[in-house]
């Protein structure tokens, strides 16, 4: 299975504070994305990283992908309240037949941010 | 516009109806998708098409029958459904299946079945 499996399960921060998410997944990858969910609402995407990459920045964003050791981090700097929300990554494969590369998500990180 | 748009937003059935739920989106995108998610657990796919027609069924019961009237439109009809079955059920679409898509998800029905 390629799925992602995120830690911590759930974040509780200050607004101002720096808030850090790590996903592991298990195969290899073609890239990994990270998507936002409000509670009970539709998923948004927010950054994808190539498998050749190792840094990307958007923004408050910044993630980091380490391939040798099958790890992504997603750094959400100077947070605000408005970041509350669940965080979810996502790996998606390497083509090896129909489907298997589909995007897999992880459990999800639960991210408070209290004002 | 980058929306998809899913109705109901809310729907609750009982084990002898018949429902379905609808998606659209008019970003001219060619993959098409249904999720369900469970409370404080991830998306899982259920079905992908791709350019109007079914490319992935991850092994849903038939009690699930998703439908492509064209590349704007994605129904998923229910019968007899059962109560583990409530869940939010999520569509998304992306430009095709290429590996570098992301994907655009609609707001979700919720659905309970009683």
């Amino acid at each position: 299975s390629q799925q992602g499996e995120e830690d911590p399960q759930a974040l509780s921060i200050q607004e101002g504070e720096n808030a850090t998410m790590n996903c592991s997944y298990k195969t290899s990858i073609n890239n990994l994305q990270w998507y936002r969910q409000n509670s009970g609402r539709g998923l948004v995407h927010l950054i994808l990283i190539r498998s050749n990459e190792r840094e990307k920045h958007s923004g408050r964003l910044r993630v980091t992908l380490d391939t040798s050791k099958k790890s992504s981090s997603l750094l959400i700097t100077a947070s605000r309240a408005a970041d509350t929300a669940s965080y979810f990554c996502a790996a998606r494969g390497t083509y090896s037949g129909a489907g298997s590369y589909q995007l897999t998500f992880g459990k999800g990180t639960k991210l408070s941010v209290i004002p | 516009d980058t929306e998809v748009t899913q109705t109901p937003k809310h729907l609750v059935m009982g084990m002898t109806n018949k429902k379905s739920l609808k998606c659209e989106q008019h970003m001219g995108h060619r993959a098409m998708y249904w999720y369900k998610q469970k409370a404080k657990k991830p998306p899982e796919l259920m079905f992908v098409y791709s350019y109007e027609k079914l490319s992935i069924n991850e092994s849903v019961p038939s009690r699930f029958s998703p439908e492509c009237p064209n590349s704007s439109l994605l129904n998923l009809h229910l019968h007899a459904l059962q109560p583990e079955d409530s869940a939010l059920y999520l569509c998304a679409s992306s430009q095709d299946q290429g590996n570098k898509e992301k994907l655009f998800f609609g707001s979700g029905t919720q659905l309970s079945v009683l």
